[in-house]
């Protein structure tokens, strides 16, 4: 059965800082791996998606990174400001019915 | 405007009180699906549907049900619900297979609480 970690489950930094987000998957026969961000009470938005067959995907100030053989994923913010603040939530596809496997999330804290 | 949308977004309702979720997507999504978020718990996929009138259960289908009759709706059914289905629940939609499109697009959640 397909577990997904996210560390640390909390992050606090100051604005300005450049930040990285750790995601881990135990079966690495994914289809892909997205991350999202959830605002407190809302949806799910989309950020980025990486096939199993890429190794990194890029979006403005965000940078993710796959390394499907050893079950590993981060996300890398740059520059961090306060709207950035949110929580982070990484999934993996797979599987026969291409569920997708969440991690806990880690609650982003970006200070002005 | 690509989305996936949800009705009602919020629902207080008692239990036992039969309730449909809507669930629509304007993408022509073959595979839809349904998730529940919890405190705790994350977020676990409740049914899956890979194309009209093919739908199957996911991690928690207990006490519910869905239907697939056309091609962009996705509704969930709580025909008597109980206090422990009160959460935060998300239909998401993507293309089918493993291709390169399979990205999901989450709808913008329905928070029900069953009193």
């Amino acid at each position: 059965k397909q577990e997904v970690t996210q560390i640390p489950a909390a992050l606090s930094v100051p604005e300005g800082e450049n930040l990285v987000l750790n995601c881990s998957f135990t079966d690495s026969a994914i289809y892909n791996l997205q991350w999202f961000r959830q605002d407190p009470g809302k949806g799910l938005t989309s950020l980025l998606l990486i096939q199993s067959s890429q190794r990194e995907q890029t979006s403005g100030r965000l940078n993710a990174s796959l390394d499907k053989s050893s079950g590993r994923s981060t996300l890398y913010i740059a520059a961090s400001q306060p709207g950035d603040s949110a929580t982070y939530l990484c999934a993996v596809s797979g599987g026969s019915n291409y569920k997708l496997t969440f991690g806990k999330g880690t609650l982003l804290t970006v200070n002005p | 405007e690509a989305q996936v949308t949800q009705n009602p977004r919020y629902l207080i309702t008692v239990t036992g009180k039969k309730l449909t979720v809507t669930c629509s997507q304007n993408m022509n999504h073959e595979y839809m699906s349904w998730y529940r978020q919890d405190p705790g718990l994350g977020l676990r996929q409740i049914y899956y549907s890979m194309n009209v009138e093919v739908t199957d259960k996911g991690d928690v289908p207990e006490g519910y049900k869905v239907s697939r009759k056309e091609k962009r709706n996705f509704p969930l059914i709580l025909e008597s619900p109980s206090p422990n289905q009160t959460s935060l629940y998300f239909c998401a939609s993507s293309t089918h297979g493993r291709g390169i499109y399979n990205e999901q697009f989450f709808g913008p959640g329905t928070r029900l609480t069953v009193l």
